[in-house]
């Protein structure tokens, strides 16, 4: 089972260059979440969509923009990257809300120059 | 959230139970017990979670205090593939948010 999918897995930009992080899940959940992490610290959450057709801030969202694509697809747009959004970027998903866990995806991993 | 103590590291054998424990002292009756584990270089992996009775699934065992002030979570046969940082997160029902502090970081040993 595939699970959550982000892609791509690495890259690198230089300051100011714009960038879709993608994600798509296939276990039918309604809600998708995208988190950083930072070396020696906790994931934090950035943005998150409840349900297909809406979207909320999280706890760091200034930077990001999201779209809900579909059910399946929640991508995370960085439209004039800074050096201080080189992290690992987490994609996750679950079934709605209420006390169902979070699925997780294995990471973009992004560096900017 | 309620706030969740761990010890920062534990070591365990190859083949013996590990037991990992977790404080939440002021947790709320409405907030669930989560476990998840991060494997290096990978997403977190959830594990189980509770409210207030024990739970037991195909990875691993959650036992929760009667006063749901403390939990641990039991890996029946540890493994070198459980080695990871393992995450107590309590999470108010409905909370979009999960708050990963910094873990144990267990380190299974042959």
């Amino acid at each position: 089972n595939a699970g959550v999918t982000q892609t791509p897995k690495f890259q690198v930009l230089k300051t100011g260059q714009s960038m879709t992080l993608q994600c798509a899940q296939d276990m039918n959940h309604n809600s998708m979440y995208w988190y950083r992490q930072d070396p020696g610290m906790g994931l934090r959450l950035i943005y998150y969509s409840a349900s297909e057709g809406t979207t909320d801030k999280g706890e760091v969202p200034n930077g990001y923009n999201v779209s809900r694509l579909n059910k399946r697809e929640f991508s995370l747009r960085l439209e004039s990257a800074a050096p201080s959004q080189t992290s690992v970027y987490f994609c996750a998903s679950s079934e709605n809300r209420g006390n169902q866990p979070q699925h997780f995806g294995d990471g973009t991993r992004l560096s900017i120059l | 959230d309620a706030k969740t103590t761990q010890p920062p590291s534990m070591d365990c054998a190859e083949g013996r139970a590990a037991n990992l424990p977790c404080n939440h002292s002021t947790i709320s009756g409405n907030e669930y017990v989560y476990w998840y584990r991060q494997i290096h270089s990978q997403g977190p992996q959830y594990i189980i979670h509770g409210l207030k009775n024990n739970e037991t699934n195909e990875m691993a065992s959650l036992i929760i205090t009667e006063d749901r002030k403390s939990s641990t979570l039991i890996l029946p046969h540890a493994t070198l593939r459980d080695t990871a940082v393992y995450y107590c997160i309590v999470r108010v029902t409905n909370d979009y948010k999960l708050s990963f502090g910094a873990g144990t970081t267990v380190t299974v040993r042959a």
